[in-house]
């Protein structure tokens, strides 16, 4: 089974750019993820969805970032302008529902973002 | 007060020690209690769960859940260079929605 599929791994950018993540999850997983990781800090979640329906985006900073899940499969997580305390890494993760997918409830490798 | 709290290390160890990571909480309402692994540069990947309280072995990792003090604990047995990596807790109430983690304990195992 392929993982949680990511790109750009990483990605320097000048503060005020802006800058898109891609994130393919595992085929058939209805929930996908978005979490930011700043170094020494666990993930926190940004948005999640549920097939292309927005389940939770209340800790993601709408005035600076946009995602979104056409189709219910990829999805595209935005920045703009981006800021210097954006640099992070931006983790996508997908899973089926419910407890039964907590073993599927698997993460990419992350795109490693610095803002300079 | 954050809703999960996590010793960040890092934890330095001689191979073959017992390794106890811990983490804290303040949300009463948690159900479910899982430890991730990760590895430099990698995702987390989820090494364990534990539903309410109680202990749960899996090879050389035992999970304990104490919810009456809200505490959790990941014990290693005989701990591995291999098992150097950053260990993450994480949280969720019973529906399940919502993953609330740890700020992850950095261990190293050394040969």
């Amino acid at each position: 089974e392929a993982g949680v599929a990511q790109s750009p791994r990483y990605k320097i950018i000048e503060k005020r750019q802006s800058v898109a993540f891609w994130c393919n999850p595992i085929s058939g997983h209805a929930t996908l993820y978005w979490y930011q990781q700043i170094l020494g800090q666990g993930p926190k979640l940004l948005i999640q969805f549920q097939n292309n329906g927005v389940v939770d985006d209340s800790q993601l900073p709408k005035d600076r970032f946009s995602a979104e899940r056409l189709k219910g499969v990829d999805s595209t997580l935005k920045i703009q302008p981006a800021k210097l305390e954006d640099s992070a890494v931006y983790l996508c993760a997908s899973s089926a529902s419910g407890v039964s997918g907590l073993y599927g409830y698997t993460f990419g490798s992350g795109t490693r973002l610095t803002v300079v | 007060q954050k809703e999960v709290e996590q010793d960040p290390g890092p934890l330095s160890v001689p191979e073959g020690a017992i390794v106890s990571l811990n983490c804290t909480y303040s949300n009463s309402a948690f159900q479910y209690f899982m430890w991730y692994r990760q590895y430099s540069r990698k995702g987390p990947e989820l090494l364990m769960y534990t539903y309410s309280s109680g202990n749960k072995e899996d090879g050389r990792f035992t999970a304990q859940v104490d919810k009456s003090s809200k505490y959790i604990s990941l014990f290693i047995r005989d701990s591995q260079p291999s098992d150097s990596a950053t260990y993450l807790c994480a949280m969720s109430s019973l529906n399940f929605n919502k993953f609330y983690f740890g700020s992850g304990t950095k261990l190293n195992v050394k040969p």
